[in-house]
């Protein structure tokens, strides 16, 4: 099964910089990385995706590791209203059927 | 936009008693999948579907049945409602392709008494 590895939780403080790890060493080669956020009482919203390069959006970046084997979401100024749940997730079974298998994901904490 | 749109949005049974979720898209998705979340756990996929007549368990499929006889719909069925079934549940679609996002319903919370 395709898994990834993240911690629970993470703490930061409002208007800084934020490093969100995740473990996937089971990726397979075609496999993109997903990051998912989840606020609170609110369904699952989509975050940023990649495949191999670094990827940026007005969200967040995702700095991907040249092995593939790991990957960090990068919020570049925290806020309040980033507080949230976030799922680093990949397709399984790896090279399989569209079916994404979430985690328990990392509780973002940002402290004012 | 109405996107992706579940209902109902609450709902209480009593144990043994059945119900559908029914969970709409209108952005023509191929894959749909229902997720269930308990207090303070992450999601866990329970059935989904790759295309219309087409269905699939997840990782928690037992005490449920879903179908998809149209596209844009996919509906999660309880025939005998249990407590261990109180949750909330999710349902979400996708287009085809392995880059593509997956766009989430605001969510049922069901509680079976």
């Amino acid at each position: 099964d395709a898994k990834t590895t993240q911690p629970n939780s993470m703490e930061s403080n409002e208007e800084e910089p934020v490093h969100l790890p995740c473990n996937h060493s089971t990726i397979s080669g075609t496999d993109y990385i997903h990051w998912y956020r989840q606020l609170p009482s609110q369904g699952p919203e989509y975050v940023i995706h990649g495949l191999t390069s670094n990827v940026n959006n007005r969200m967040a970046s995702l700095a991907i590791a040249e092995d593939r084997k790991s990957s960090t979401l990068i919020l570049h100024r925290a806020t309040l209203r980033d507080a949230a749940v976030y799922y680093c997730i990949l397709r399984d079974p790896p090279g399989g059927t569209y079916k994404y298998i979430f985690g328990t994901g990392t509780r973002l904490k940002v402290l004012a | 936009n109405a996107g992706v749109t579940q209902t109902p949005k609450f709902r209480v049974l009593k144990t043994g008693q059945s119900m559908t979720l029914l969970c709409a898209q209108d952005m023509n998705h191929e894959y749909m999948y229902w997720y269930r979340q308990d207090p303070g756990m992450g999601l866990r996929l329970i059935h989904y579907s790759v295309g219309e007549g087409t269905t699939a368990k997840g990782e928690v499929p037992d005490g449920y049945n879903v179908s998809r006889l149209k596209k844009q719909n996919f509906l999660l069925g309880l025939e005998s409602a249990a407590p261990s079934q109180t949750s909330v549940y999710f349902c979400a679609s996708s287009d085809e392709g392995m880059s593509e996002k997956l766009f989430f319903g605001s969510g049922t919370q069901l509680s079976v008494l």
